[in-house]
């Protein structure tokens, strides 16, 4: 079936770098993908989303690049700090179904 | 005020009982979703509903029942709970065509089953 993965289940940076965080999906039919942070005991919690029909977006500290061509996300976080200590997941939106499809999820540590 | 409110947060239980959790959303969303993240943090959707109807089943056994009385609510019953339940279930909510940013998710629910 179709599913959305990540490379990476741990990645482990020092405060003050930037942090890359990549997905890769199989759906090609895809035109919505969400990244989602998920802290300790709480919910999946949205930090930022990309359209198909753009390549990059950036929001506070945090910019997804999407390649289609390669069927491929990032998230990049800039200048990590230890409150982005959590679980990053890249979802995939299929709107007319009205569900979204999760990837396996890349922990990140944020080291001093 | 808690846009996504999942109750009860822990459920220990033996198998073999049956228990309910319930959600309650506050956004005025009409669709609203059950997930389960199982030992290795995947999630997986089980259910959606829009406007109190079932709009997705992803071939959960049928011991899982969601109840939605009205757009706000979506409960989730099962019945002879075994072990392999145990898992984090998470209630969502968004509004349905709209897709961006949409989906608010609640705390979860840990059950575990002994």
């Amino acid at each position: 079936g179709e599913s959305v993965g990540l490379h990476l289940p741990t990645l482990s940076v020092q405060e003050g770098d930037n942090s890359i965080i990549n997905c890769a999906y199989s759906n090609s039919a895809s035109d919505y993908f969400i990244w989602y942070k998920q802290e300790s005991g709480k919910g999946p919690q949205f930090i930022i989303d990309i359209r198909s029909n753009m390549d990059k977006r950036q929001g506070q500290r945090v910019t997804v690049l999407l390649n289609k061509t390669v069927k491929h996300l990032s998230l990049q976080i800039a200048a990590t700090q230890p409150g982005d200590s959590a679980v990053y997941f890249c979802a995939e939106n299929d709107d007319a179904a009205s569900k979204l499809t999760f990837g396996t999820g890349t922990r990140l540590q944020v080291t001093l | 005020d808690t846009a996504v409110s999942q109750t009860p947060k822990y459920l220990v239980t033996q198998m073999g009982n049956d228990k309910s959790i319930k959600c309650e959303q506050n956004l005025g969303h009409d669709t609203m979703y059950w997930y389960k993240q199982d030992s290795k943090k995947f999630l997986k959707i089980m259910f959606s509903y829009n406007n109190k109807e079932l709009i997705i089943n992803e071939t959960v056994p049928n011991r899982f029942s969601p109840k939605s009385p009205d757009k706000a609510h979506l409960n989730l019953h099962i019945n002879s709970l075994e072990l392999g339940d145990s898992a984090v279930y998470f209630c969502a909510s968004s509004q349905f065509g709209t897709g961006e940013a949409g989906y608010t998710f609640g705390s979860g629910t840990r059950l575990t089953v002994v």
